[in-house]
């Protein structure tokens, strides 16, 4: 079946460091691929998603490049904030419709 | 726009207790997805509704979770002789066809 493989945590880092998530999804076929933030108490939203190989998602900061050779959608940001402490989730879903998630990467930014 | 709404947000019952979880999606999207996601994990999916059918329950892990969705916009996630390894976050998504999935809040239920 369809997995997601996605960069254990958690993640520490400091003010206006870079960050990067990996993520590779492994399916029969190409499926779309989203990266879901869920912030402290609050539920899952959407951050970014690509729907077809080079594809470029971006939000807030965030970017992430559909690479078909690997399928991987790692997840990058140049300068995080305190404010993007979350629970990172990437995501595939192909034309079966259901989502399969990673396990999730903690990340906290320190002042 | 209004999101999708989940009720109760949170629900404790005793083992053995049946359960009804309520999911508003998103006003005129067409598919309605139920995911399980359990302490530190990814939500897991459930089942999936297009409209009032139900076309995909693979996910449900026994026979005592039952899902509906009779008229093709609320949906109820019943869970019957709840057991403790039925705790975990319950997650509602909606979406316009095979589109994004727009999630709720969740129900977290704990089963003592």
């Amino acid at each position: 079946g369809d997995s997601v493989t996605q960069m254990e945590g958690p993640v520490t880092l400091s003010e206006e460091a870079f960050l990067t998530i990996n993520c590779t999804y492994t399916a029969t076929g190409y499926p779309s691929l989203f990266w879901y933030v869920q912030y402290p108490g609050e539920g899952l939203q959407l951050l970014l998603k690509a729907t077809k190989a080079d594809d470029k998602g971006s939000n807030k900061g965030f970017e992430a490049t559909y690479r078909k050779e690997t399928t991987s959608f790692h997840l990058e940001k140049g300068s995080v904030q305190v404010s993007d402490s979350a629970v990172y989730f990437c995501a595939g879903g192909g034309s079966n419709y259901k989502l399969t998630f990673g396990k999730g990467t903690l990340l906290t930014v320190n002042p | 726009g209004a999101g999708v709404s989940q009720s109760p947000r949170y629900k404790v019952a005793k083992r053995g207790q049946d359960v009804a979880l309520r999911c508003d999606p998103i006003s005129g999207h067409v598919s309605l997805f139920w995911y399980q996601q359990a302490l530190g994990q990814g939500p897991e999916f459930l089942t999936y509704f297009q409209n009032e059918a139900q076309l995909d329950k693979s996910g449900l892990p026994s026979d005592r979770f039952f899902a509906e969705r009779p008229e093709g916009s609320v949906s109820t996630l019943k869970i019957q002789r709840t057991q403790q390894e039925d705790s975990a976050v319950y997650l509602c998504a909606s979406s316009q066809g095979q589109t994004t999935q727009y999630f709720g809040p969740g129900t977290r239920l704990t089963v003592l």
